[in-house]
């Protein structure tokens, strides 16, 4: 079983839609939780970052981690085509360095 | 701010030969930096933790003779690929932790394609 799960999609949704990215891990060492967004032959942007369990919320992207139920999701709202591409997790321990990603969620906003 | 550079963005070489990768950050010093590399449809494996002024640390299954790490100053790291083969053909991208940043977060280079005929 991999550490980091997530559904490689790919996921296409009408553009003005809300968007929902999910990510479960088993490791529960994780306490930081990021979402990277990547396009096509380019290195990962990173979107948010999170501690712990919470919500934490950035223009029309919203975390959320649930640490008791080691699940962490990405929303977007009101969804553009420039919002288009692979949408990774990345999580790491506390006090370490090693960052563990999921396999990327690959989305499409359609006009 | 917190812009990472790598150079060169692709390249291409011959089997048996070896290919240098560098990433700068730009705006900012980073006592480590990490080199990582993504196949196709696939995520981002760390490859390697590199630490100004000392020896890279390798992760498991990564051949520390073959991927040749060097980290001089607290801007700029580089990764030799030696002896390249086409299974070496990949995306390698860096990143580097802003010391200065109180979240650790790492910033992420526009990656290099290698492929190796």
């Amino acid at each position: 079983q991999k550490e980091v799960e997530q559904d490689p999609g790919p996921l296409s949704v009408p553009e003005g839609a809300i968007v929902s990215l999910n990510c479960t891990y088993s490791n529960s060492a994780f306490q930081y939780f990021m979402w990277y967004r990547q396009y096509s032959r380019k290195g990962p942007e990173l979107l948010m970052y999170t501690y712990s369990s919470g919500n934490k919320e950035d223009g029309r992207f919203t975390a959320q981690v649930d640490k008791s139920s080691k699940y962490i999701s990405l929303f977007i709202r009101d969804s553009q085509p420039s919002d288009s591409a692979t949408y990774l997790c990345a999580m790491r321990a506390g006090g370490g360095n090693k960052l563990t990603f999921g396999t990327g969620t690959q989305l499409k906003v359609e006009l | 701010g917190a812009v990472v550079s790598q150079h060169p963005s692709w390249v291409i070489c011959k089997s048996g030969t070896s290919v240098k990768i560098e990433c700068r950050s730009l705006d900012f010093q980073a006592t480590t930096m990490f080199w990582y590399r993504q196949f196709p449809k696939q995520s981002l494996m760390l490859m390697a933790t590199s630490n100004e002024g000392s020896k890279a640390t390798y992760e498991q299954g990564v051949e520390k003779d073959k991927f040749l790490i060097n980290h001089a100053s607290l801007t700029l790291s580089t990764l030799t690929v030696t002896s390249a083969h086409p299974e070496d053909s990949s995306f390698y991208i860096c990143s580097a932790r802003d010391r200065l940043s109180s979240y650790n977060e790492q910033f992420f280079g526009p990656g290099t394609r290698l492929t190796v005929l």
